[in-house]
């Protein structure tokens, strides 16, 4: 089963509008990573955040973590329509050396 | 610059017949893997190596083999085991050997389509 996972599963906004995407996840982890991926391409690392920090900014892009209820979310500020694309969190699995996927959220901005 | 390269884009084979990817990087990074990703769902780990010359199973290891004799290589063979081989494949790669600990860094990824 999948560690963390993504609600919305789509997101509809227009250019200018703040989007918002929330993670859950079932075990502890030590971090939370979030990563977008463009149409038929790779995934692009976003943002790493720890299980000790509680808030990252980077650019337009805040992520909290809440590790008392196992959640996460990534806002996007101000959105363009290069934003369109899909976004997913990522968590380790229970201390193995690997990151486990949601089924991601489908963001698509409107200009 | 650097980064993971993944051939071909595109793979077509017909049933019955294994195919192999190619992933290679010149980032110099310990860590390499393998997703399969289906329409509309996340990624599922199927093959990971840490160091050269040893590599553990994923979640869905079966109807697949890796080889890591360099660090800059990871092919993926599908062979025919695989019951379900039609999917987007994806090769990552990490600096640290724990990924979680450093972000994954991964290529445009090969669609492979069995008929």
């Amino acid at each position: 089963s999948q560690q963390g996972e993504e609600d919305p599963q789509a997101l509809s906004i227009q250019e200018g509008e703040n989007a918002t995407m929330n993670c859950s996840y079932k075990t502890s982890i030590n971090n939370l990573q979030w990563y977008r991926q463009n149409s038929g391409r790779g995934l692009v690392h976003l943002i790493l955040i720890r299980s000790n920090e509680r808030e990252k900014h980077s650019g337009r892009l805040r992520v909290t973590l809440d590790t008392s209820k196992k959640s996460s979310s990534l806002l996007i500020t101000a959105s363009r329509a290069a934003d369109t694309a899909s976004y997913f969190c990522a968590t380790e699995s229970g201390g193995y050396n690997k990151l486990i996927f949601g089924a991601g959220t489908r963001l698509a901005v409107h200009p | 610059d650097g980064g993971i390269t993944q051939s071909p884009k595109y793979l077509f084979r017909k049933e019955g017949q294994n195919v192999t990817l190619s992933c290679e990087q010149n980032l110099n990074h310990d860590a390499m893997y393998w997703y399969r990703q289906d329409p509309g769902q996340g990624l599922r780990l199927i093959y990971y190596s840490q160091i050269v010359n040893d590599f553990q199973k994923g979640d869905i290891a079966e109807g697949y083999s890796v080889s890591r004799e360099k660090k800059e290589s990871f092919p993926l063979t599908v062979t025919s085991a695989q019951k379900n081989p039609t999917a987007f494949y994806l090769c990552a790669s990490s600096r640290t050997r724990t990924g979680a600990e450093s972000p994954l860094h991964f290529g445009n990824g090969t669609r492979l389509t069995v008929t």
